[in-house]
């Protein structure tokens, strides 16, 4: 156990449609980063999130959207999903460089 | 925007065999990282390299900043079953956003 929590870690959703991925960081991290991995585009960084400010945007699409709470944890949001959306999503978090640590992801799948 | 070329894509090597695997950028980055990802759950990080020349060793694994900081590599002694995955190059090229960017990956099978 990483310390950092995805859920759910699995979803499936039709074209068109609208999901919520969770992301509660390791204890004491403020930081928290968005991942895209795909098989053709490997790790891509979408957002970061420090202490519930948007620090650093990556490749994330106009239909994407993140926040962080004041608790600390992070939801992404994905609307109007595409065939091309379906693929890992990460979330990552830190203190310090060195501390980067990623949670178990979750699949997403649209049909 | 930066990108990291990862080499090899794949490797299929034998049990106790040695591996080489490495990282090349047209950029600089100040920070160079090693992480293994395996089936179903997300990048662990190895090794990080924080200055360039840098050596650095976790047990069998030993990975280098090359001195342009536009490289590294990472070498896997006397590999074994586990250490099948994909392994994954990440740089960070300064600032404090911390955002890193990753190599494509190498696949490692090891077979036993």
């Amino acid at each position: 156990d990483s310390g950092v929590t995805q859920t759910p870690k699995h979803l499936i959703t039709a074209t068109g449609q609208r999901v919520t991925l969770r992301c509660s960081p390791r204890s004491g991290d403020l930081s928290v980063y968005w991942y895209q991995q795909s098989l053709d585009q490997g790790l891509q960084f979408l957002i970061q999130y420090y202490n519930g400010e948007e620090r650093a945007k990556g490749n994330i699409l106009e239909r994407f959207s993140a926040q962080q709470f004041p608790d600390l944890h992070s939801e992404l949001n994905l609307s109007s999903l595409e065939l091309g959306d379906s693929a890992l999503y990460f979330c990552a978090s830190s203190v310090a460089l060195g501390g980067y640590t990623f949670g178990s992801g979750t699949r997403l799948t649209v049909v | 925007g930066q990108q990291l070329n990862q080499s090899p894509q794949s490797m299929f090597i034998q049990e106790g065999e040695d591996v080489s695997m490495n990282c090349t950028s047209s950029s600089i980055f100040n920070t160079w990282l090693w992480y293994k990802q395996d089936p179903g759950e997300g990048p662990v990080l190895l090794i990080a390299l924080y200055k360039a020349g840098e050596l650095t060793s976790n047990g069998r694994l030993t990975a280098q900043f090359g001195i342009t900081r536009k490289d590294s590599f990472l070498n896997i002694s006397a590999s074994i079953p586990s250490d099948v995955g994909i392994y994954f190059c990440a740089g960070h090229s300064g600032g404090s956003n911390y955002k890193l960017t990753f190599g494509k990956g190498t696949l490692l099978t090891v077979n036993p």
